[in-house]
C-alpha cells in the first residue's frame, strides 16, 4: 500500500498561474482533507471531503476550490496563485471525519509563490 | 468556534520525562488527538482519547479531562529522536472536521 500520494513534491509559481495539486488515497477512506502548514500556524484546514460526492469549507478556503474525483482521489486546486499561498500543502484521509479515526498524510507538496 | 492552546516550546533533557499540554474550547467535542511532526516530514498519529482518563502506548501516554477540556501528552525515557512538534488536535460532531493546534516544539538536550 502507498498510503497518502501527492504531486507535485515542489511547485514555484508566478503570482496569477494556476495549478492543481493532486493527491490520491489507496486504504478505501472515506473522508479526505487539505491543510496547509505556515511556520508557527501549524496546520490550518482549507477543504474537506466528508464523504465521496462531498466538500466542504474549512478555516482558510479562500483562493482555493476542491474536487473529490472519486473516493481514491481529491485535488487543490489555485486559479490565481498569490504570495501568501507559499506554504506547504499536506493532504490527508481517514476512516471517518469523526477524529476518531486517525489521520494518514501524504508527504506534502512545497509552493513558493513569487 | 473552537481554540486550542499548547506551549510553543519545551525543552527536556535525554532520558527525562516531559508533559505536553493542551487545552481546548469548543461547542461540541468527540475526543482529543496527538501527532507528532519531524521537521521535513508529515505529521504522524501518536493516540486518540475520547474519554477522561489516561491511554499507554509505550514510551507515550495521552491523558484527557473534558470536564476541564485539558489533555496532555507524556513522553517518558525521551530519546534524541523525540525531537519533534507536536500537535494536538480536536474534533467537533457539529462541524464534522478535525482543528489542529499550533503546535509544540520539543527539544532534547544530551
Amino acid at each position: 500500500n502507498a498510503g497518502v500520494t501527492q504531486t507535485p513534491k515542489f511547485q514555484v509559481l508566478k503570482t496569477g498561474q494556476s495549478m492543481t495539486l493532486q493527491c490520491a488515497q489507496d486504504m478505501n477512506h472515506n473522508s479526505m482533507y487539505w491543510y496547509r502548514q505556515d511556520p508557527g500556524m501549524g496546520l490550518r484546514l482549507i477543504y474537506y471531503s466528508a464523504s465521496e460526492g462531498t466538500t466542504d469549507k474549512g478555516e482558510v478556503p479562500n483562493g482555493y476550490n476542491v474536487s473529490r474525483l472519486n473516493k481514491r482521489e481529491f485535488s487543490l486546486r489555485l486559479e490565481s496563485a498569490a504570495p501568501s499561498q507559499t506554504s506547504v500543502y499536506f493532504c490527508a484521509s481517514s476512516e471517518d471525519s469523526s477524529g476518531s479515526y486517525e489521520q494518514y498524510f501524504g508527504p506534502g507538496t512545497r509552493l513558493t509563490v513569487t | 468556534g473552537q481554540s486550542l492552546e499548547q506551549p510553543s516550546e519545551v525543552t527536556a533533557v535525554e532520558g527525562a520525562i516531559v508533559q505536553i499540554n493542551c487545552t481546548y474550547q469548543t461547542s461540541g467535542f468527540y475526543g482529543l488527538s496527538w501527532y507528532q511532526q519531524h521537521d521535513g516530514g508529515a505529521p504522524t498519529f501518536l493516540s486518540y482519547n475520547a474519554l477522561d482518563g489516561l491511554e499507554e502506548t509505550g514510551r507515550f501516554s495521552s491523558f484527557l479531562s473534558r470536564s476541564d477540556s485539558y489533555g496532555y501528552l507524556l513522553l517518558q525515557e525521551l530519546q534524541m529522536k523525540d525531537s519533534a512538534s507536536y500537535f494536538c488536535a480536536v474534533s467537533d460532531p457539529r462541524d464534522d472536521k478535525i482543528i489542529f493546534g499550533k503546535g509544540t516544539r520539543l527539544h532534547i538536550l544530551p
